[in-house]
């Protein structure tokens, strides 16, 4: 299975500024996904991002707040622009394992916390 | 309408006791798949087990089984001889369309176990 290496694993910043999240992946993968899990929320998906195109957006999410960029098939980085303590969560990246049948692998997140 | 619902937001179980957490649900897809994760206070996501709809036996993986009720809409996860190293979130997922379309897991609410000595 796919290993991916997320950091920073934690970080507390300003409001108004920005963090960028960096997912690294052990081999070549087509779809990598972003979660935010709120705390003591479950996992709610921000966006999809493909190599080559623009990443795809859940309802309540949109690209000048959570600007993703995905350069090759091993690595993407997530952005939470303009942060306010809303923002406070675990950032999750993750992929797919095979086609979905022996499960999605996760990155350790990045827990945020915004002061 | 909730597409994952887990309807014991904590459970309690005594060491070496098995226990259940419930998972209900819903999609008119005749082809999908069945998720339970296990989420430590670290936060790590660890994934436990699967299901696929078309699956004519319950997935079982060591301590972990499934108890798949597909006329039910359920898909129960079933920790046998629960060790104090179990205590954890537990979440509940779906894949709609294997193969086609959205990819991306859709998660239910989670229930806390906490195993006691």
């Amino acid at each position: 299975s796919a290993v991916i290496s997320q950091k920073p694993s934690r970080d507390i910043c300003q409001r108004g500024t920005s963090l960028t999240i960096q997912c690294q992946v052990d081999s070549q993968v087509t779809m990598m996904f972003w979660y935010r899990q709120q705390p003591g929320q479950s996992l709610t998906l921000i966006a999809t991002a493909n190599q080559g195109s623009e990443a795809t957006y859940e309802s309540g999410f949109v690209i000048d707040k959570f600007p993703i960029s995905r350069p090759n098939l091993t690595f993407s980085t997530l952005t939470v622009s303009n942060m306010s303590p809303e923002d406070s969560s675990i950032y999750l990246c993750s992929v797919e394992v095979g086609l979905g049948f022996y499960g999605y692998t996760f990155g350790s997140g990045t827990r945020l916390t915004v002061v | 309408a909730q597409k994952i619902t887990q309807t014991q937001p904590g459970m309690f179980v005594q060491e070496k006791e098995a226990v259940t957490l419930d998972c209900t649900y819903d999609t008119s897809d005749p082809s999908y798949g069945l998720f339970w994760y296990k989420q430590p206070s670290s936060g790590e996501m660890i994934f436990l087990i699967y299901q696929g709809s078309y699956d004519q036996q319950n997935a079982t993986e060591g301590r972990y089984s499934l108890n798949f009720q597909k006329a039910r809409k359920s898909a129960n996860l079933v920790i046998s001889a629960s060790q104090l190293g179990d205590s954890a979130m537990y979440f509940c997922a779906m894949r709609e369309g294997l193969g086609t379309g959205r990819r991306a897991l859709t998660f239910g609410s989670g229930t806390r176990l906490q195993v006691q000595p």
